[in-house]
């Protein structure tokens, strides 16, 4: 089955403890993105990577890595977790940027005490 | 700078009715307009898109309108049911440009009554 994992699926955490949310994709697809969503924000990039090794910043970046070593997986990292990082988190992907459709994960909820 | 203005947040329907949605964007580069639709507990999911060459596309129950001199979109649902109850997000996208990243509305929670 064509599909976007996550894990964890829901996370709660203490301020400064680093973490690691997991991303992996079995559609071949070269895009991938990190989203995050909160209520009356809708969602918001935080990175993407339109290929292996190439990875950039959305419109959110800050307090958040990821790196792209592997075409499937793209992984979240928060190296200090604090509370207005908590959030729902998705990633997503696609065969490339263009007029295509982008499939998104089924979220990682994040609540930093 | 939010660039695509989504409304209403929140839409109540009575079944068989109508479900309007609309969406303005600013950046007249953009060259596709998806909608996503997400149930609770789900990731988004592609629901219809649009390019700027046509003023309309229908899938089933659900269509797009398009007006490229207002720069406006909206999602029109017919006969809603039930089941169409969920969060729809317009987003916009330049394709041509060298970024391409989808930009999304905040959302409007679509709740239909029996």
């Amino acid at each position: 089955e064509a599909q976007v994992t996550q894990n964890p699926r829901y996370l709660i955490t203490v301020t400064g403890k680093k973490l690691t949310v997991t991303c992996s994709q079995n559609m071949n697809h070269e895009y991938m993105s990190w989203y995050r969503q909160d209520p009356g924000l809708g969602l918001r990039q935080i990175y993407y990577s339109m290929n292996v090794e190439v990875t950039d910043k959305g419109d959110v970046p800050e307090g958040y890595k990821v790196s792209r070593k592997e075409k499937r997986n793209f992984p979240l990292i928060l190296e200090s977790p604090s509370p207005n990082q908590t959030s729902l988190y998705f990633c997503a992907s696609s065969s490339r940027v263009g007029r295509n459709e982008q499939f998104f994960g089924p979220g990682t909820r994040l609540t930093v005490l | 700078q939010q660039q695509v203005k989504q409304s209403p947040q929140s839409l109540i329907v009575q079944k068989g009715g109508i479900s309007i949605i609309n969406c303005a964007y600013e950046n007249t580069a953009f060259d596709y307009f998806p909608w996503y639709q997400q149930f609770p507990g789900k990731g988004p999911a592609l629901l219809i898109a649009i390019r700027p060459d046509v003023s309309e596309k229908k899938e089933g129950r659900f269509t797009i309108s398009f007006n490229k001199s207002a720069k406006q979109f909206s999602l029109h649902i017919m006969d809603s049911q039930p089941g169409d109850s969920a969060t729809y997000f317009c987003a916009a996208a330049n394709y041509g440009g060298s970024q391409g990243n989808l930009i999304f509305g905040k959302g409007t929670k679509l709740s239909v009554k029996p």
